[in-house]
Protein backbone atom coordinates (compact mmCIF):
# COMPACT_ATOMS: atom_id res chain seq x y z
CA UNK A 1 0.00 0.00 0.00
CA UNK A 2 1.64 3.48 -1.45
CA UNK A 3 1.62 6.40 0.97
CA UNK A 4 0.27 9.80 -0.04
CA UNK A 5 2.65 10.98 -2.64
CA UNK A 6 3.32 14.87 -3.50
CA UNK A 7 4.63 16.35 -6.68
CA UNK A 8 7.31 18.25 -6.66
CA UNK A 9 9.04 17.78 -3.70
CA UNK A 10 10.52 21.27 -3.92
CA UNK A 11 9.60 24.69 -6.00
CA UNK A 12 11.35 27.81 -6.34
CA UNK A 13 9.56 30.57 -8.27
CA UNK A 14 9.46 34.35 -8.15
CA UNK A 15 6.52 36.89 -6.98
CA UNK A 16 4.19 37.17 -9.40
CA UNK A 17 4.17 33.69 -11.26
CA UNK A 18 1.75 30.29 -10.73
CA UNK A 19 2.72 27.37 -9.34
CA UNK A 20 0.58 24.23 -9.22
CA UNK A 21 1.35 21.36 -7.13
CA UNK A 22 -0.51 17.69 -6.99
CA UNK A 23 -1.48 15.60 -4.34
CA UNK A 24 -1.89 11.83 -5.21
CA UNK A 25 -3.57 10.33 -1.96
CA UNK A 26 -3.90 6.77 -0.49
CA UNK A 27 -6.24 4.79 -2.97
CA UNK A 28 -9.46 4.59 -1.37
CA UNK A 29 -8.87 7.39 0.44
CA UNK A 30 -11.94 9.43 -0.40
CA UNK A 31 -11.40 12.44 2.24
CA UNK A 32 -8.10 14.64 0.78
CA UNK A 33 -6.83 17.46 2.70
CA UNK A 34 -4.20 20.58 2.34
CA UNK A 35 -2.66 21.98 5.26
CA UNK A 36 0.11 24.45 5.09
CA UNK A 37 3.24 24.61 7.49
CA UNK A 38 5.30 27.60 8.12
CA UNK A 39 8.58 26.97 9.34
CA UNK A 40 9.03 26.12 13.23
CA UNK A 41 5.30 25.79 13.29
CA UNK A 42 2.50 22.88 13.07
CA UNK A 43 -0.09 22.37 10.15
CA UNK A 44 -3.01 25.09 9.18
CA UNK A 45 -5.54 23.66 7.59
CA UNK A 46 -6.72 25.06 4.24
CA UNK A 47 -9.54 22.71 2.17
CA UNK A 48 -10.35 19.43 2.57
CA UNK A 49 -12.39 17.15 0.06
CA UNK A 50 -14.88 14.13 0.13
CA UNK A 51 -14.88 12.47 -3.25
CA UNK A 52 -14.76 15.51 -5.99
CA UNK A 53 -16.46 17.92 -3.59
CA UNK A 54 -14.67 20.96 -2.10
CA UNK A 55 -16.72 20.77 1.65
CA UNK A 56 -14.40 23.45 3.67
CA UNK A 57 -12.23 26.22 3.33
CA UNK A 58 -9.99 27.76 5.70
CA UNK A 59 -10.31 31.84 5.71
CA UNK A 60 -6.29 31.54 4.94
CA UNK A 61 -7.11 30.13 1.11
CA UNK A 62 -7.74 33.41 -0.50
CA UNK A 63 -8.85 34.12 -3.85
CA UNK A 64 -5.47 33.54 -5.09
CA UNK A 65 -5.62 30.07 -4.12
CA UNK A 66 -7.47 27.35 -5.67
CA UNK A 67 -7.84 23.32 -5.43
CA UNK A 68 -9.20 20.76 -7.35
CA UNK A 69 -10.35 17.16 -7.20
CA UNK A 70 -11.59 16.70 -10.24
CA UNK A 71 -12.45 12.53 -10.32
CA UNK A 72 -11.96 12.41 -6.66
CA UNK A 73 -8.55 10.64 -6.89
CA UNK A 74 -5.66 13.25 -7.24
CA UNK A 75 -5.81 17.02 -6.16
CA UNK A 76 -3.79 20.07 -7.41
CA UNK A 77 -3.22 23.56 -5.63
CA UNK A 78 -2.62 26.44 -7.50
CA UNK A 79 -0.91 29.43 -6.41
CA UNK A 80 -1.97 32.50 -8.47
CA UNK A 81 0.70 36.09 -8.46
CA UNK A 82 3.01 34.23 -5.58
CA UNK A 83 3.67 36.24 -2.92
CA UNK A 84 6.83 35.90 -0.62
CA UNK A 85 4.20 35.22 1.94
CA UNK A 86 3.46 31.92 0.52
CA UNK A 87 6.88 30.37 1.31
CA UNK A 88 5.64 27.69 3.09
CA UNK A 89 5.42 23.63 3.16
CA UNK A 90 2.20 23.03 1.55
CA UNK A 91 1.16 18.82 3.15
CA UNK A 92 -1.76 16.85 1.66
CA UNK A 93 -2.99 14.25 3.86
CA UNK A 94 -5.74 11.84 2.81
CA UNK A 95 -7.79 9.54 5.08
CA UNK A 96 -10.31 6.27 4.63
CA UNK A 97 -13.92 6.68 4.75
CA UNK A 98 -13.88 2.63 6.23
CA UNK A 99 -11.46 0.21 8.44
CA UNK A 100 -10.53 0.83 11.46
CA UNK A 101 -8.38 4.01 10.70
CA UNK A 102 -10.91 6.44 9.24
CA UNK A 103 -10.23 9.39 12.21
CA UNK A 104 -6.41 9.21 11.20
CA UNK A 105 -5.06 11.35 8.58
CA UNK A 106 -1.94 10.04 6.56
CA UNK A 107 0.45 12.80 5.46
CA UNK A 108 2.50 13.23 2.32
CA UNK A 109 6.66 14.37 1.95
CA UNK A 110 5.01 17.65 1.31
CA UNK A 111 6.08 20.56 -1.31
CA UNK A 112 8.37 22.88 -0.28
CA UNK A 113 7.88 26.53 -2.14
CA UNK A 114 10.13 29.22 -1.94
CA UNK A 115 9.29 32.57 -3.45
CA UNK A 116 11.81 34.52 -4.57
CA UNK B 1 -13.07 26.55 17.69
CA UNK B 2 -10.65 23.96 18.82
CA UNK B 3 -6.93 24.82 20.16
CA UNK B 4 -3.60 23.22 20.84
CA UNK B 5 -1.06 24.81 23.25
CA UNK B 6 2.57 23.25 23.42
CA UNK B 7 4.69 24.58 26.10
CA UNK B 8 7.91 23.42 25.47
CA UNK B 9 9.37 24.49 22.20
CA UNK B 10 12.69 22.30 22.81
CA UNK B 11 13.06 18.76 24.60
CA UNK B 12 16.30 16.77 25.08
CA UNK B 13 16.88 13.81 26.42
CA UNK B 14 19.99 10.75 27.21
CA UNK B 15 19.33 7.82 24.88
CA UNK B 16 17.43 5.00 27.07
CA UNK B 17 16.06 7.63 29.08
CA UNK B 18 12.22 8.31 29.27
CA UNK B 19 10.62 11.99 28.02
CA UNK B 20 7.52 13.37 28.47
CA UNK B 21 6.35 15.60 25.89
CA UNK B 22 2.84 18.27 27.00
CA UNK B 23 -0.09 19.21 25.25
CA UNK B 24 -3.00 20.92 26.27
CA UNK B 25 -6.20 21.48 24.06
CA UNK B 26 -9.56 23.06 24.34
CA UNK B 27 -12.78 22.45 22.53
CA UNK B 28 -16.25 22.56 23.05
CA UNK B 29 -17.10 19.22 21.31
CA UNK B 30 -17.90 16.25 23.63
CA UNK B 31 -16.60 13.73 20.94
CA UNK B 32 -13.46 13.89 19.68
CA UNK B 33 -9.61 12.66 18.78
CA UNK B 34 -6.12 13.74 19.72
CA UNK B 35 -3.14 12.70 18.00
CA UNK B 36 0.68 12.91 18.43
CA UNK B 37 2.81 12.73 15.02
CA UNK B 38 6.29 12.77 14.45
CA UNK B 39 8.16 14.98 12.22
CA UNK B 40 11.61 13.92 11.29
CA UNK B 41 14.04 16.48 9.73
CA UNK B 42 12.96 16.84 6.15
CA UNK B 43 10.63 13.84 6.06
CA UNK B 44 6.93 13.30 6.38
CA UNK B 45 4.88 13.44 9.31
CA UNK B 46 3.75 10.06 10.92
CA UNK B 47 1.04 9.20 13.05
CA UNK B 48 3.14 7.93 16.42
CA UNK B 49 -0.48 7.35 18.44
CA UNK B 50 -4.14 8.75 18.77
CA UNK B 51 -6.45 8.58 21.83
CA UNK B 52 -10.41 8.57 21.13
CA UNK B 53 -11.70 11.06 23.71
CA UNK B 54 -14.67 8.58 24.61
CA UNK B 55 -12.00 6.05 25.98
CA UNK B 56 -10.75 6.75 29.65
CA UNK B 57 -8.22 4.21 29.21
CA UNK B 58 -4.81 5.78 27.91
CA UNK B 59 -3.62 4.50 24.81
CA UNK B 60 0.02 2.85 24.26
CA UNK B 61 2.07 2.09 21.10
CA UNK B 62 4.99 -0.02 22.36
CA UNK B 63 8.07 2.33 23.70
CA UNK B 64 4.75 5.10 23.09
CA UNK B 65 2.34 6.26 25.56
CA UNK B 66 -0.34 9.14 26.33
CA UNK B 67 -1.63 10.40 29.70
CA UNK B 68 -5.04 11.83 28.81
CA UNK B 69 -6.94 13.89 31.41
CA UNK B 70 -9.99 14.70 30.47
CA UNK B 71 -11.09 17.52 32.30
CA UNK B 72 -7.79 19.16 32.58
CA UNK B 73 -7.70 19.12 28.77
CA UNK B 74 -4.24 17.30 29.37
CA UNK B 75 -2.71 14.92 26.48
CA UNK B 76 0.95 14.05 27.35
CA UNK B 77 3.27 12.01 25.45
CA UNK B 78 5.74 9.47 27.08
CA UNK B 79 8.69 8.13 25.15
CA UNK B 80 10.10 5.57 27.52
CA UNK B 81 13.71 3.99 26.06
CA UNK B 82 14.23 6.55 24.27
CA UNK B 83 16.09 6.11 20.98
CA UNK B 84 17.83 8.24 18.33
CA UNK B 85 16.00 8.12 15.71
CA UNK B 86 12.73 9.56 18.00
CA UNK B 87 14.63 12.94 17.03
CA UNK B 88 12.64 14.59 15.69
CA UNK B 89 9.73 17.74 15.87
CA UNK B 90 6.59 16.12 17.60
CA UNK B 91 3.10 17.80 17.19
CA UNK B 92 -0.31 17.24 19.29
CA UNK B 93 -3.18 17.80 17.39
CA UNK B 94 -7.01 17.68 18.04
CA UNK B 95 -9.97 16.64 15.32
CA UNK B 96 -13.41 16.48 16.10
CA UNK B 97 -15.06 13.21 15.66
CA UNK B 98 -17.56 14.40 12.74
CA UNK B 99 -15.21 17.44 11.69
CA UNK B 100 -12.64 18.33 8.58
CA UNK B 101 -9.78 18.91 9.75
CA UNK B 102 -7.10 18.46 12.30
CA UNK B 103 -5.80 21.62 14.70
CA UNK B 104 -2.23 21.41 15.61
CA UNK B 105 0.15 22.50 17.77
CA UNK B 106 3.26 24.45 17.37
CA UNK B 107 5.38 21.40 18.18
CA UNK B 108 7.87 20.35 20.34
CA UNK B 109 11.78 19.53 19.04
CA UNK B 110 12.87 16.43 21.10
CA UNK B 111 16.57 15.75 20.67
CA UNK B 112 17.89 12.47 22.02
CA UNK B 113 21.28 12.77 22.84
CA UNK B 114 23.94 9.57 22.54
Amino acid sequence: DTGVSQNPRHKITKRGQNVTFRCDPISEHNRLYWYRQTLGQGPEFLTYFQNEAQLEKSRLLSDRFSAERPKGSFSTLEIQRTEQGDSAMYLCASRPIQGASTDTQYFGPGTRLTVL
Amino acid sequence: AQTVTQSQPEMSVQEAETVTLSCTYDTSENNYYLFWYKQPPSRQMILVIRQEAYKQQNATENRFSVNFQKAAKSFSLKISDSQLGDTAMYFCASGELYGNKLVFGAGTILRVKS
